[in-house]
């Protein structure tokens, strides 16, 4: 079974100053991983996605995040925030076998990340 | 704009009412999914079809009637709901569910309808 976590409901920072958001993760199997952002009364946006390669991806809005295989976690990282970043921010798993079955994605319970001017 | 419609964006609905929601995708997906999300909980899964069959089915209520007539549209019948059932209903397409050349299936998902049940 797979399963993703994210441990903070909330997470607050200033505008400018870098921010993280973490994600965890827990698979048999090569996950595919992915952000998604949603801002209030909207549906969400896919934000980027780790598949294979460079540890670092970078995404929209000049969102990043590191996938670290020993730690299994993928978080989510921006070097200096903005106020119109608040949103909530899902992380979601998908696991891709290798007899090329692709499986529904698993989300995360979102952390809500605050910006403050 | 993402290339998913749902319709109604607001539906506000009594606990006798039969109602529909709608959901079409203009991105050539194969795999279509109803979710739910209620304040304070996580987004929950209920229905997901590939390829117009329900592969899917979450133990929802059978309250909430899900078709597929086609790749391209997706619909949520409702009947006889509970006032809990007051959500944000989102509908989400992916491609390559299911098959061997699946890309990485990123979703993309609608602006979703605000459901209040009374």
């Amino acid at each position: 079974a797979q399963s993703v976590a994210q441990p903070e409901d909330q997470v607050n920072v200033a505008e400018g100053n870098p921010l993280t958001v973490k994600c965890t993760y827990s698979v048999s199997g090569n996950p595919y991983l992915f952000w998604y952002v949603q801002y209030p009364n909207r549906g969400l946006q896919f934000l980027l996605k780790y598949i294979t390669g460079d540890n670092l991806v970078k995404g929209s809005y000049g969102f990043e995040a590191e996938f670290n295989k020993s730690q299994t976690s993928f978080h989510l990282k921006k070097p200096s925030a903005l106020v119109s970043d608040s949103a909530l921010y899902f992380c979601a798993v998908r696991v891709i076998h290798a007899s090329g079955g692709s499986y529904i994605p698993t989300f995360g319970r979102g952390t809500s990340l605050i910006v403050h001017p | 704009e993402t290339g998913v419609t749902q319709t109604p964006r607001h539906l506000v609905m009594g606990m006798t009412n039969k109602k529909s929601l709608k959901c079409e995708q203009h991105l050539g997906h194969n795999a279509m999914y109803w979710y739910k999300q209620s304040a304070k909980k996580p987004l929950e899964l209920m229905f997901v079809y590939s390829l117009e069959e329900r592969v899917e089915n979450n133990s929802v209520p059978s309250r909430f009637s899900p078709e597929c007539p086609n790749s391209s549209h997706l619909f949520l019948h409702l009947h006889t709901l509970q006032p809990e059932d007051s959500a944000l209903y989102l509908c989400a397409s992916s491609q390559g569910f299911g098959t061997v050349d699946s890309n990485t299936g990123e979703l993309f998902f609608g602006e979703g309808s605000r459901l209040t049940v009374l």
